[in-house]
């Protein structure tokens, strides 16, 4: 049973608010990663972290940042939503060694109005 | 760069057998994964082979890999409506830098 959490589960907001997807994980996993799901099922990483202090930026450009100042979490923050960035978001940590089998969070369903 | 292909829809009747196909274009790859996701849910990882090895069977399911092809299949014997579900196949290398690619997913639909 994987140990990672994504807060909160669904969102509602409104244009402009900014807000931060929490993203937590007890496994001690160097890696964590930020994908962006369509409705049409792909996923788009937007963000990976090898460790603390290690942010990169993935294959879909996105207004998000991230931050990752502990192993153990990694939030993804939008400063200015809008309705564009209405989307399913999944949180996901793996070890740096080994089969780098992905661990995955339920999700944050986002909609901005 | 590196490309990961499946097919987005397969439709099946209850107690039949499902093959999921799925094409990559990296030879450097190490490990391939079968991840499964539940509606409302996020990936689970259902199985993975590492590159060295033709098939792995766990329980109904069973990888076929096809290296010199690069296919990788996954076949879910006697499936049940439990079993519809969305099914991603990844690739990745080994070392620690690496980042998986993802396929964009098959949707099983199981009817009775």
């Amino acid at each position: 049973e994987a140990d990672i959490y994504q807060t909160p589960r669904y969102l509602v907001i409104g244009t402009g608010k900014k807000i931060t997807l929490e993203c937590s994980q007890t496994m001690g996993h160097d890696k964590m990663y930020w994908y962006q799901q369509d409705p049409g099922m792909e996923l788009h990483l937007i963000h990976y972290s090898y460790g603390v202090n290690s942010t990169e930026k993935g294959d879909l450009s996105s207004e998000s940042t991230v931050s990752r100042i502990r192993t153990e979490h990694f939030p993804l923050t939008l400063e200015s939503a809008r309705p564009s960035h209405t989307s399913q978001y999944l949180c996901a940590s793996s070890r740096e060694r080994g089969t780098d089998t992905q661990y995955f969070g339920p999700g944050t369903r986002l909609t901005v109005l | 760069g590196e490309d990961v292909e499946q097919s987005l829809f397969l439709s099946v009747r209850e107690g039949d057998s499902s093959v999921i196909n799925c094409t990559y274009t990296d030879s450097s790859s190490t490990y391939l994964y079968w991840y499964k996701q539940e509606p409302g849910a996020g990936l689970q990882l259902l199985t993975y082979i590492f590159s060295n090895m033709d098939m792995k069977q766990d329980q109904r399911l069973t990888v076929l890999l096809n290296k010199k092809d690069k296919h990788l299949s996954l076949r879910i014997a006697d499936t049940q409506t439990g079993d519809s579900a969305i099914y991603f196949c990844a690739e990745s290398e080994s070392g620690g830098s690496y980042i998986p690619t993802f396929g964009r997913g098959t949707s099983l639909i199981v009817h009775p």
